[in-house]
């Protein structure tokens, strides 16, 4: 079946700029995660969503990153007049959140530069 | 607080000998681990996982890793290398309620040499 999908793959933006980013999680996961993988930080979590409870964003890292999951799918990462510490890789995994299967499944990632 | 710890950053071995890749892992209830494996310019795949069936637990591409309680650690081997394994490999742990974050090791380059 098809995977977690992401896009876009690669996104160059002007440091100020707000940037949007998509994940299509694989059909019927109902848990949904995003993580930041850079240089310096290694593999960061950022946000969880599982089913139609408040999602968990105790991981993002100020307010101009935001996260949304509509109609229990679709999620978009949004991130506010972007800095240039922004940049890294955005992965985002989705689970199927079952007894005894609390593996994720990943993306290919979106590659943010800011410049 | 859960973490894993990962010895190596970079690691060498010969195509055809064995691979050892080790993470340590420290959590306060009882974990899920996993190992994932990252080609350039790829997402992560999972190799393998434990959640407290089989302590031996089997993988893809001939990988297995044991779950050790009494040593809190959960190292992949392969018994002959290949090529086609040159990769950065990533140890995770989570917890098995609630949010089911994964906390990642630091990862391991694992380097193949003809």
């Amino acid at each position: 079946g098809a995977g977690v999908s992401q896009s876009p793959s690669n996104k160059v933006t002007e440091k100020g700029k707000d940037v949007e980013l998509r994940c299509d999680p694989i059909s019927g996961h109902t848990a949904l995660y995003w993580y930041r993988q850079s240089l310096g930080q290694g593999l960061e979590f950022l946000i969880y969503f599982q089913g139609n409870s408040a999602p968990d964003k105790s991981g993002l890292p100020s307010d101009r990153f935001s996260a949304e999951r509509t109609g229990g799918s679709v999620s978009t990462l949004t991130i506010q007049r972007t800095q240039q510490e922004d940049s890294a890789v955005y992965l985002c995994a989705s689970g199927p959140r079952l007894a005894g299967a609390r593996e994720q499944y990943f993306g290919p990632g979106t590659r943010l530069t800011v410049t | 607080a859960q973490s894993v710890t990962q010895l190596g950053s970079h690691v060498s071995v010969s195509e055809g000998a064995l691979v050892l890749l080790r993470c340590n892992y420290s959590s306060s209830v009882p974990p899920y681990l996993f190992w994932y494996v990252q080609y350039p310019n790829q997402g992560l795949q999972l190799l393998l996982k434990y959640t407290s069936a089989a302590t031996l637990v089997k993988g893809i591409n001939g990988f297995e890793a044991e779950f050790k309680k009494s040593e809190t650690s959960f190292h992949l081997t392969k018994p002959s290398a290949h090529m086609s394994d040159a990769a950065e490999y990533f140890c995770a742990v989570t917890k098995n309620f609630g949010n089911e974050k994964l906390t990642f090791g630091t990862g391991t380059r694992l380097t193949i040499i003809p």
